[in-house]
């Protein structure tokens, strides 16, 4: 099937400092990508939806400033946390949708940020 | 909006039990229903779907009915493996589009 790449699977800032996620479909394109926060015994959240070639689309209450997305091609979509501090210490997962059954989506395997 | 309220784990069983994972959601409309599984270290993946009422998804062993007039799509297996251990989602998708709506996950253990 499908596969979605993310990198790094972990990280470990400083406060202040700014990291970048990566999330790659393999084998297929993705005009849409989307970005979750999973938060300890907590459901995903939908971040943002990243679209490629125009700006994300972010969820009410998730700051777009904060959360910098870029879908700069068909095939990647990046995830920056800027001026990370604890409070953004979390999990962050990209998935794909599939390119036909638009509903079934592709999931990488995570990224856990811890902020100092 | 539309919400999922799955069986808060973490459930441990052993080898060869019945297994029920409770589900149910709130959505208008004629949602997509869902079963993803995270087995450690990976990302999620589709285990099962339904799309309509009464439809039964099934893989691997498992499986979950549509049951509309319950708002339920409960995810069971006759006979779990060790290897069956893993984090699993019910999940939503409505009015045809992409987005998914989680539930909070539930942690299977299965012992020898």
């Amino acid at each position: 099937g499908a596969v979605v790449s993310q990198h790094p699977s972990r990280v470990i800032c400083k406060s202040g400092t700014s990291v970048k996620i990566e999330c790659r479909s393999l084998d297929f394109q993705a005009t849409t990508m989307f970005w979750y926060r999973q938060f300890p015994k907590q459901s995903l959240m939908l971040m943002a939806t990243s679209n490629e070639g125009s700006k994300a689309t972010y969820e009410q209450g998730v700051e777009k400033d904060k959360f910098l997305i870029n879908h700069a091609s068909l095939t990647l979509s990046t995830l920056t946390v800027t001026s990370a501090h604890p409070e953004d210490s979390s999990f962050y997962i990209c998935s794909a949708p599939d390119q036909l059954a638009k509903n079934i989506q592709y999931f990488g395997a995570g990224t856990r940020l811890s902020v100092l | 909006g539309d919400s999922v309220t799955q069986m808060e784990g973490p459930v441990t069983l052993s080898e060869e039990a019945f297994l029920t994972i409770n589900c149910t959601y709130t959505a208008t409309g004629y949602p997509s229903l869902f079963w993803y599984v995270q087995y450690p270290g990976e990302g999620l993946q589709l285990l099962l779907k339904a799309t309509k009422a009464d439809d039964k998804g099934s893989n691997k062993g498992f499986e979950a009915t549509y049951r509309k007039e319950t708002t339920s799509f409960h995810l069971e297996k006759g006979s779990v493996q060790v290897s069956d251990s893993a984090v699993y989602f019910c999940a939503l998708s409505n009015f045809g589009n992409e987005k998914l709506t989680f539930g909070t996950g539930t942690r299977l253990t299965i012992i020898p």
